[in-house]
């Protein structure tokens, strides 16, 4: 167990909805990082979260959003959902998020199903 | 902003033999290195890690390798067992930024 902590584990809904997909980084990490990986693909990086402010932004689409809150944890917001979107979608944290060397832990990652 | 290319895409050797899966990234300030190991299903496991700082890392049965100027960096598996079996992403990070993540390698060690 990582201590990264992904909710719901499983998600299945319609085209044009929008879901909210929460985690819950290690105890004592500052660092949120996003990343979705659709089948049989890579992982790509959306976006990273450090002490609740916006650290750096990757191929994140304009539907999507994320926050992190001031408890740390934080929620990516996905909308206007299309069937493209159905991945997994991980969140990994880490202690730092500027200079120091710390590694990325993963959670089990939520796996989306737009239908 | 970086981009990291990871070869080969599936890799199958016998078990025994040596794996190697080679990276290469386009951010010459990129500094941190890390290697995880996807099984099916679970999420990414950090295997390995380097930092510029250093050319080579081994752990056990695993080895790293970095090469600054050609901006490429490789894991070397030995000794492979049917439990080494899974995809292997290498990624690419500035300060931990961001990282940025190659496409995988499906390694599959026949017994």
């Amino acid at each position: 167990d990582s201590g990264v902590t992904q909710t719901p584990k499983h998600l299945i809904t319609a085209t044009g909805q929008r879901v909210t997909l929460r985690c819950s980084p290690r105890s004592g990490d500052l660092s949120v990082y996003w990343y979705q990986q659709s089948l049989d693909q890579g992982l790509q990086f959306l976006i990273q979260y450090y002490n609740g402010e916006e650290r750096a932004k990757g191929n994140i689409l304009e539907r999507f959003s994320a926050q992190q809150f001031p408890d740390l944890h934080s929620e990516l917001n996905l909308s206007s959902l299309e069937l493209g979107d159905s991945a997994l979608y991980f969140c990994a944290s880490s202690v730092g998020g500027g200079g120091m060397n710390t590694e990325a832990f993963f959670g089990q990652g939520t796996r989306l199903t737009v239908v | 902003g970086e981009n990291v290319e990871q070869h080969p895409s599936t890799l199958s050797v016998q078990e025994g033999d040596s794996a190697v899966i080679k990276c290469t990234y386009s951010d010459s300030a990129s500094n941190y290195f890390p290697w995880y190991k996807q099984e099916l299903g679970k999420r990414p496991q950090l295997i390995i890690d380097i930092r510029s700082n250093v050319g080579e890392k081994k752990d056990q049965r695993i080895a790293v390798t970095l090469n600054k100027t050609a901006k490429h960096f490789s894991l070397h598996i030995t000794e492979t067992q049917p439990e080494d079996s899974a995809v292997y992403f290498c990624a690419a990070s500035y300060n931990f930024n961001k990282f940025y993540f190659g496409s995988g390698t499906k390694l599959n060690v026949k017994p």
